[in-house]
This record gives structure tokens, C-alpha cells and sequence, in this order.
């Protein structure tokens, strides 16, 4: 069964709009939870790290205030792109990580921004 | 810096053929090496990790450091293992973070 939750799946939206996506651990405590972007065709690229309780840690090139990172909690991490516009139309991956395991991802959420 | 290269972007074989996909890696440290396969309209999931040397779904994949390569192999394919594969490398002691290939898509063919 599924290890991670993430949702929404799909969202469309319009330019100028916040847009909130959750992941959420199932079947363990994630002490870390990764978000990815992948645009059609290419790789995931990792755009942060986050540790529950901590500021996420964000790669080189990721606007820290366009894309927040809340890890509140063990089983809960939320992603929101903040004043999103056409250009952040992608494809989100959370992935979770528990002591001693690989990371898990979820199905990914589908943003359209218009 | 790391890096993960998947030379081929599609890869097309008849069943029952053996298959190799291609992955090379650049990195100073000591890697750790993992697949990943994305069934169609399903997630990405883990397939193998060097560390474990299993065999998973016919699968297996030996991390090559002379020729830094960790090709995925196959030696007869099967229509269900059509899909994208992606190798990632984890780099030791940086927080647990995954570099991943462009992805290589599978095809089997009847």
C-alpha cells in the first residue's frame, strides 16, 4: 500500500494564486521529506530538504520566500508556491525518509497555473 | 560536483531479450547507488540499491567504481517491465539528498 500521501493530485489555478500541496507519511515518522520538480521529459531535481521542527535547507537556485516549506510535523510536510505564475507550472514529487530507510515518494502533484 | 547520466532516453527491446540500461556517475566520495522505475500512471518507486545486491524482478545492477557505471540488467525481458527507469546516486554524509538521471523509458515489445 501506499507509504505516502500527497495532495492535491492535480490543481489548476490562476496567475498570482498561493497553492498549497500536503505529503503526508503513512506508515512511519519521516525525519526528513524531500521535495522534487520535473518538467515534461527531465529529471527530478531536488528543490529542498526538510527536517521536522527545522528550516528547510534550500538548493542552489530555489527561491526560498516564492516556494515555503512547512515540516511541522513528523508525518506532514506542506509545500506552497506563493504568487504562482506560468512559469511554476511543473510537476511536485514529496518523497519521506524514516531512520534507516530509502525515501518513499508520493504520486506527485500536477500544477497548472493559467 | 555529482553527477548521473543515463545516455539513452528510450531504450526499445522484444521480449524475452536481454536488456542493460546505462548509468554512469561522477563522484568524488564514496557513492551509494540506487534504481528507480515509474510504472505508468504510478509512482516512483525504488527497484534496487547497490548496497543490498538482490536481485529484484529478474533485476540486478553492480556498482562498477573503476568504470563508475551501475547499469541495470535484465537477461530476458517482459512485457510488465515496460516503464521509466531513473538511477540516483545518494551522496554520503549530505543529508541524505538523491542526484537522479534524465530517466531511461523502456520499452518491451511482443
Amino acid at each position: 500500500g501506499a507509504v505516502v500521501s500527497q495532495h492535491p493530485s492535480w490543481v489548476i489555478c490562476k496567475s498570482g494564486t498561493s497553492v498549497k500541496i500536503e505529503c503526508r507519511s503513512l506508515d512511519f515518522q519521516a525525519t526528513t521529506m524531500f521535495w522534487y520538480r520535473q518538467f515534461p521529459k527531465q529529471s527530478l531535481m531536488l528543490m529542498a530538504t526538510s527536517n521536522e521542527g527545522s528550516k528547510a535547507t534550500y538548493e542552489q537556485g530555489v527561491e526560498k520566500d516564492k516556494f515555503l516549506i512547512n515540516h511541522a510535523s513528523l508525518t506532514l510536510s506542506t509545500l506552497t508556491v506563493t504568487s504562482a505564475h506560468p512559469e511554476d507550472s511543473s510537476f511536485y514529487i514529496c518523497s519521506v525518509r524514516g531512520s534507516n530507510q530509502p525515501q518513499h515518494f508520493g504520486d506527485g502533484t500536477r500544477l497548472s497555473i493559467l | 560536483a555529482q553527477r548521473v547520466t543515463q545516455p539513452e532516453k528510450l531504450l526499445s527491446v522484444f521480449k524475452g531479450a536481454p536488456v542493460e540500461l546505462k548509468c554512469n556517475y561522477s563522484y568524488s566520495g564514496s557513492p551509494e547507488l540506487f534504481w528507480y522505475v515509474q510504472y505508468s500512471r504510478q509512482r516512483l518507486q525504488l527497484l534496487l540499491r547497490h548496497i543490498s545486491r538482490e536481485s529484484i524482478k529478474g533485476f540486478t545492477a553492480d556498482l562498477n567504481k573503476g568504470e563508475t557505471s551501475f547499469h541495470l540488467k535484465k537477461p530476458f525481458a517482459q512485457e510488465e517491465d515496460s516503464a521509466m527507469y531513473y538511477c540516483a546516486l545518494k551522496l554520503t554524509g549530505g543529508g541524505n539528498k538523491l542526484t537522479f538521471g534524465t530517466g531511461t523509458q523502456l520499452k518491451v515489445e511482443l
